[in-house]
């Protein structure tokens, strides 16, 4: 049972505009979330966390959403740069060292 | 050394043989993850290392998969009698209070 869904596997974005990837996930009880990069034949890469007491955290480009109610996340990069094309996975826990449930990832592609 | 190391990155096998991957954590990590990544799926849980505690094994998905780490050190990922199935991307992860790094990950093929 995925706890953790990205309903879109795929975006296009051209150069300059806002891209915004979305993540829904189940379980109520998910307090810390996260956000990956991956690029091919490479591991994830940290981008940005947010814990639940919180409902939004910016970092330069990339500012992630936090809806609880609706348990929904969402990553923007505003505005986006052909180096964001990769694979972006959110993760959820409960705790930040506890397991973390991935999603199936979105491959972002900017085209210049 | 600077990051999460895995070996081999590339690695086919014949359906039925045993596989070891191997895993170098950043020095000083406590915690290690194994994941796996099958085409189109997400990051799937294997199993957990914290410190000397017992692993976290309950996303290993058959008693043909195994791990090992002694210590704060290397971990080895065992799949034995492997099947087509097993075929995907093995990560391993470090992490202190600072954050998961991920390594490149060895990518298994059984044909």
């Amino acid at each position: 049972d995925q706890q953790v869904k990205q309903n879109s596997p795929s975006l296009s974005v051209q150069e300059g505009r806002i891209s915004i990837l979305n993540c829904d996930y189940t379980n109520s009880m998910f307090d810390y979330f996260l956000w990956y990069k991956k690029y091919p034949a490479e591991g994830p890469t940290f981008l940005i966390s947010i814990s639940s007491i919180k409902d939004k955290n910016e970092d330069g480009r990339f500012t992630v959403f936090l809806n609880k109610s609706a348990k929904h996340l969402s990553l923007h990069i505003v505005p986006s740069q052909p180096g964001d094309s990769a694979v972006y996975f959110c993760a959820a826990s409960e705790g930040t060292g506890n397991q973390f449930y991935f999603g199936t990832g979105t491959s972002l592609t900017v085209i210049p | 050394g600077a990051g999460v190391s895995q070996s081999p990155s590339n690695k086919v096998t014949e359906k039925g043989k045993d596989v070891e991957l191997r895993c170098d954590p950043i020095s000083g990590h406590t915690a290690l993850y194994w994941y796996r990544q099958r085409l189109g799926q997400g990051l799937e849980f294997l199993i957990y290392f914290q410190g000397n505690s017992a692993p976290d094994k309950s996303g290993l998905p058959s008693d043909r998969f195994s791990a090992e780490r002694t210590g704060e050190s290397v971990s080895t990922l065992t799949i034995q009698r492997t099947q087509q199935e097993d075929s995907a991307v093995y990560l391993c992860a470090s992490s202190s209070s600072l954050g998961r790094t991920f390594g490149s990950g060895t990518r298994l093929t059984v044909v």
